[in-house]
């Protein structure tokens, strides 16, 4: 079964770091998958979302990259701003017939 | 676009009573879900449903009722309220081949 996983649950960065946000999965074989970002008390919203075939995706200052033999994607913040922090939210799509799995979060505080 | 949207935003309710949550997308997405969403537990399917007239269990979907008589709507029944359900519940949206998902606001749910 496939299993996601964030590391670390919560994070604290000054304003201005480059950052990367970590996401394993434990089955290599996904269909695609999205990074979300979630502002307290607010819905998700969509950030990126990699194909299987593809390495890495691209946003302004956010870069996520898919690594299925290793079972990981990061997704890199550039020159964080305050406005950065929220919950963000790594989901798997198996395959094109089964439901979205989702990690429970790394939670992030960008300190001014 | 409007894209998913979900009413009301708050609710509260007594326990025992029975209500509804709207949801209803306008991107032509046959598959339709619904999450809540519980502090440390992430986010945890409900129901959903692959097309107008087909739903189906998720992970939780005890105490809950779907159906799905058009594409644009898929409406959430309590049936009999409990503090248990107590909850933030999103609703999702996707192509039927799972690429990408798009979310609503979310509606937070009190039972008292």
């Amino acid at each position: 079964k496939q299993e996601v996983t964030q590391i670390p649950a919560a994070l604290s960065v000054p304003e201005g770091e480059n950052l990367v946000l970590n996401c394993s999965f434990t089955d290599s074989a996904i269909y695609n998958l999205q990074w979300f970002r979630q502002d307290p008390g607010k819905g998700l919203t969509s950030l990126l979302l990699i194909q299987s075939s593809q390495r890495e995706q691209t946003s302004g200052r956010l870069n996520a990259s898919l690594d299925k033999s290793s079972g990981r994607s990061t997704l890199y913040i550039a020159a964080s701003q305050p406005g950065d922090s929220a919950t963000y939210l790594c989901a798997v799509i198996p395959n094109r017939d089964d439901k979205i799995i989702f990690g429970k979060g790394t939670r992030l505080h960008i300190l001014p | 676009n409007a894209g998913v949207t979900q009413t009301p935003k708050f609710q509260v309710l007594k326990t025992g009573q029975s209500m509804t949550l709207q949801c209803a997308q306008d991107m032509n997405h046959e598959y339709m879900s619904w999450y809540r969403q519980d502090p440390g537990m992430g986010l945890r399917l409900i129901h959903y449903s692959v097309g107008a007239g087909i739903t189906d269990q998720g992970e939780v979907p005890n105490g809950y009722n779907v159906s799905r008589s058009t594409t644009e709507d898929f409406p959430l029944r309590l049936l009999s309220a409990a503090p248990s359900q107590t909850s933030v519940y999103f609703c999702a949206s996707s192509t039927a081949n799972h690429y990408g998902y798009t979310f609503g606001s979310g509606t937070r749910l009190t039972v008292v």
